[in-house]
């Protein structure tokens, strides 16, 4: 299986400040067709995960502009240019690339 | 728009079934994949694989659970089973709908509406 790792385990951040959030997989999940096979969601206390990013930087639907996801092969970030409160939440990483899926183990992000 | 309702137990005994069912709303479960994740207390995401509506499955093998995924399109479910549960199976489980887009040229799925969960504890 597909190994991804997240860093920071934790990360507290000023409401207005920027946050990143590094995902790294143990083999490429960059595809032939030049996309990377990556999503990421964000799973806010007591909900469920709602994905955020796919195809490691399309921002999903509804989702705000101040999110955006990067990197390629191996190395990918996920970016917020301005946290907000409602920011707050375990982040993951997934790879899509090849089966079985597999979730980093989550990036937990507080507001100080 | 498309919702998902998990429903299921709550508490199973060792050694028993536990039979989760997730119910589709708002859409047809018809031409889609769907799939179940669990989050055993205070831990990550597990992925278990995912079922077509025509009953085609890709399941997780690295998942210790012995378990299998049905679907129903007459009543707009889908389920998990898993057999022999122990404590290890003790967790909030998921569904979700692995939406389609485009790569491209290639199809591209990601799990784009989920349920809100229902927690399963195995005890005695």
């Amino acid at each position: 299986d597909i190994v991804m790792t997240q860093s920071p385990l934790s990360l507290a951040v000023t409401p207005g400040e920027p946050a990143s959030i590094s995902c790294r997989s143990s083999q490429s999940l960059l595809r032939s067709n030049g996309y990377n096979y990556l999503d990421w969601y964000l799973q806010k206390p007591g909900q469920s995960p709602q994905v955020l990013i796919y195809l490691g930087s399309i921002r999903a639907s509804g989702v705000p502009d101040r999110f955006s996801g990067s990197g390629s092969g191996t190395d990918f970030t996920l970016k917020i240019t301005r946290v907000e409160p409602e920011d707050v939440g375990i982040y993951y990483c997934m790879q899509a690339e090849q089966a079985p899926r597999t979730f980093g183990g989550g990036t937990k992000v507080q507001i100080k | 728009q498309v919702q998902l309702q998990e429903s299921g137990p709550g508490l199973v005994k060792p050694s028993e079934t536990l039979s989760l069912t997730c119910t589709v709303s708002g859409g047809s479960i018809n031409n889609n994949y769907w799939t179940w994740i669990r989050q055993p207390p205070g831990r990550g995401l597990e992925y278990f694989g995912y079922i077509y509506y025509t009953g085609s499955t890709n399941y997780n093998p690295s998942l210790k659970s012995p378990f299998t995924m049905s679907v129903d399109t007459s009543k707009n479910q889908f389920s998990l089973k898993l057999t022999s549960v122990t404590a290890a199976d003790t967790a909030v489980y998921f569904c979700a709908r692995l939406g389609p887009t485009a790569a491209g040229s290639s199809p591209y799925h990601y799990m784009d509406v989920w349920g809100k969960g229902t927690a399963v504890i195995v005890s005695s």
